[in-house]
């Protein structure tokens, strides 16, 4: 069962270079998320799609961008990486919007930014 | 606006001693309440959900919590601490009709003493 997959595991860039950061999962799930982490704080959502081929903005979406081309898999973008983007990324996914569906999160994904 | 305070950033126990740690919400809906469990290295982990069912809830690893709306408290307990409990836990609120805009809390690190 692997359920929520994430790659890369660790990243290091340069300020201004750009990568994208890939989430799968194996559940069916409908809704998919980016979740930043950082030191002291809780989950921070970035962006969310309820759908193939939907995205929304979360709580602190500047500086990225998202894509969910395909159902199983929902990609993070960073065009011009900051330091201020260091940070650990989870991805998760749930079967539905209600709020007695739970969130499955993948292992994260520790990105620093030089 | 919706939010959830874990009034310890840390506890420590000895092993086979009880487990405490505190989550105050606050929400202007009937709110879903979730523990999730975070170790090293990991991405978060289900480990109960409230969701306007039973007001005590069991979840994995012989935790459980209970929702008490006049004091808006979700505490986590466990009767008696395992070494593979040390972990850092978050309590996180959502709003009855929208699972995806999920608050967290700050986090408490447990430590367990052998």
């Amino acid at each position: 069962n692997a359920g929520v997959t994430q790659t890369p595991k660790f990243r290091v860039l340069k300020t201004g270079q750009s990568m994208t950061l890939l989430c799968a999962q194996d559940m069916n799930h409908e809704y998919m998320y980016w979740y930043r982490q950082d030191p002291g704080m809780g989950l921070r959502l970035i962006h969310y799609s309820v759908g193939e081929g939907t995205t929304a903005k979360g709580e602190v979406p500047d500086g990225y961008n998202v894509s969910r081309l395909k159902k199983q898999n929902f990609l993070l973008g960073l065009e011009s990486a900051a330091p201020s983007q260091t940070s650990v990324y989870f991805c998760a996914s749930s079967y539905s919007g209600t709020a007695n569906q739970p969130q499955h999160f993948g292992d994260g994904t520790r990105l620093s930014i030089l | 606006a919706q939010s959830v305070t874990q009034l310890d950033s840390h506890v420590s126990v000895s092993e086979g001693t009880p487990v405490l740690l505190r989550c105050n919400y606050s929400s202007s809906y009937s709110p879903s309440l979730f523990w999730y469990v975070q170790h090293p290295n990991k991405g978060l982990q289900l480990l109960l959900k409230y969701t306007s069912a039973a007001t005590l809830v069991k979840g994995i690893n012989g935790f459980e919590a209970e929702f008490k709306k006049s004091e808006t408290s979700f505490h986590l307990t466990k009767p008696s601490a395992h070494m593979s409990d040390a972990a850092e836990y978050f309590c996180v609120v959502s709003e009855t009709d929208s699972s995806y805009k999920l608050i967290f809390g700050s986090g408490t690190r447990l430590l367990v003493r052998p």
